[in-house]
């Protein structure tokens, strides 16, 4: 079954430590994954794919197939990064996102 | 200007009615999405357009039918709403699967829909 699963709801840190947004996939095939974040009142935005490889904010996030991981971090966290932060996977077979449950970042001053 | 709008942005309605939100794009985009986001669910996708006429149902589509007779409009309906329904909808839009890859789904604001 495809699916995503990112296991913390909330996440809090202090400013200036470092981030890791967790994010687990299961897909059969060549999986796409992408990070996209809501900043308060604001759309949906996207933030990193996994295929350009490139750091966004400060953000990276490598994807891990053998642990079908494709975590987030950030090695000194902002208060402009609070946020909420979604985990996505394109499948193969039409053009569909498979999302994550979402994760609220808070970063405490 | 992100190219793509909804509206209402805000509707409260009573449970039975009908309702139906609209989502226009600007960009000539082929493929357009209805999404719901509930608190813990993420975004789950209600119906899917790729071309004018051409929808298909996605994982939450019960109670929910759309229609899409130009390239710039999508509408979702509800046929009948619930208290279940209440929730913030989203619309987006993709180019292409290979744009998609590269520029991901753009978003609009979203409805928040009440029913009570």
């Amino acid at each position: 079954a495809q699916r995503v699963t990112q296991p913390e709801k909330l996440l809090s840190v202090f400013k200036g430590a470092p981030v890791e947004l967790k994010c687990n996939y299961s897909y059969s095939g060549s999986p796409e994954l992408f990070w996209y974040v809501q900043y308060s009142r604001q759309r949906l935005q996207l933030l990193l794919r996994h295929i350009s490889r490139e750091s966004i904010k400060g953000f990276t996030a490598d994807l891990n197939k053998g642990e079908t991981s494709f975590h987030l971090k950030k090695p000194f966290a902002q208060e402009e990064d609070s946020a909420m932060y979604y985990c996505a996977l394109k499948v193969d077979s039409n053009y569909q996102l498979i999302w994550g449950a979402g994760t609220k970042l808070i970063i405490k001053p | 200007d992100a190219g793509i709008t909804q509206s209402p942005r805000h509707k409260v309605t009573e449970t039975g009615t009908p309702v139906t939100l609209r989502c226009h794009q600007t960009e000539n985009h082929r493929y357009m999405y209805w999404y719901r986001q509930d608190p813990g669910h993420g975004l789950r996708l209600i119906h899917y357009s790729y071309g004018v006429k051409d929808t298909d149902k996605g994982e939450v589509s019960d109670g929910y039918s759309v229609s899409r007779s130009k390239t710039e409009d999508f509408l979702l309906t509800l046929e009948s709403a619930t208290s279940s329904q209440t929730s913030v909808y989203f619309c987006a839009i993709s180019e292409s699967k290979l744009s998609h890859s590269y520029y991901g789904y753009t978003f609009g604001s979203g409805t928040r829909l009440t029913v009570v």
